[in-house]
């Protein structure tokens, strides 16, 4: 059965801090992995990661995929109060249809 | 561009009664996927569709649930009779089947049968 496991679960922080979330996957056939940010509503895509060792940057987030690893992190420096979110990772499968199968997410509550 | 549009936002009904939730996909999409979200399963692809068919619907849970998209541009999710543990916050989400295009989802139908 295809899974995709999410650490830490749930992660404080102090705003101006770095944090580290970790994904990992079991699955056939991947494709791609993708990182979700969810605020209070629906879940808006951060990053698409193909290619192993390249890394997708965007503003203070960054992320990279290790295929040989078979996980991804995304980084957040210089955490602000806005970052605080569930961080989703999903894995797409080829031959899936653009089908994803998600992690349980990580819950990340940034500090004044 | 509007975005991936579902209604109703909150639903509240009781035992028994039929559900009917609703999705506007984004236009020239042509992929269509319903999710269910709960603190215990997390993020749950209940059915795809690809050019208004149903590709996948392994994920839906019993036969009290029924999906339509009888035009690229709308798709039902119904639930008859509800069950208290059908509460949860339903997603629709859409993408284009060109390869490397992400879904996008819609902000939710919070569902509470009481």
């Amino acid at each position: 059965e295809d899974k995709v496991v999410q650490s830490p679960l749930s992660l404080v922080v102090h705003e101006g801090d770095t944090v580290t979330l970790n994904c990992s996957y079991e699955v056939t056939n991947f494709r791609s992995l993708l990182w979700y940010k969810q605020e209070k509503k629906a879940p808006t895509f951060l990053f698409m990661l193909t290619s192993s060792g390249i890394e997708k940057k965007s503003g203070r987030l960054s992320s990279i995929l290790d295929k040989k690893e078979l996980s991804s992190i995304l980084n957040i420096t210089a955490t602000q109060t806005g970052d605080s979110a569930i961080y989703l990772c999903a894995v797409e499968l080829t031959g899936g249809g653009n089908k994803l199968t998600f992690g349980t997410g990580t819950q990340l509550k940034v500090e004044l | 561009d509007a975005g991936v549009i579902q209604s109703p936002r909150h639903e509240v009904t009781e035992m028994g009664q039929e559900v009917t939730l609703r999705c506007k996909p984004i236009s020239g999409h042509n992929s269509l996927f319903w999710y269910r979200q709960t603190m215990m399963r997390g993020l749950e692809l209940l059915i795809y569709f690809n050019n208004n068919v149903p590709i996948d619907d392994s994920g839906m849970p019993e036969d009290r649930f029924s999906a339509k998209m009888p035009n690229a541009s709308f798709s039902t999710l119904k639930i008859q009779p509800s069950e208290p543990r059908d509460s949860a916050v339903y997603f629709c989400a859409s993408s284009s089947d060109r390869i490397n295009q992400p879904q996008h989802f819609g902000d939710g139908t919070r569902l509470s049968i009481l």
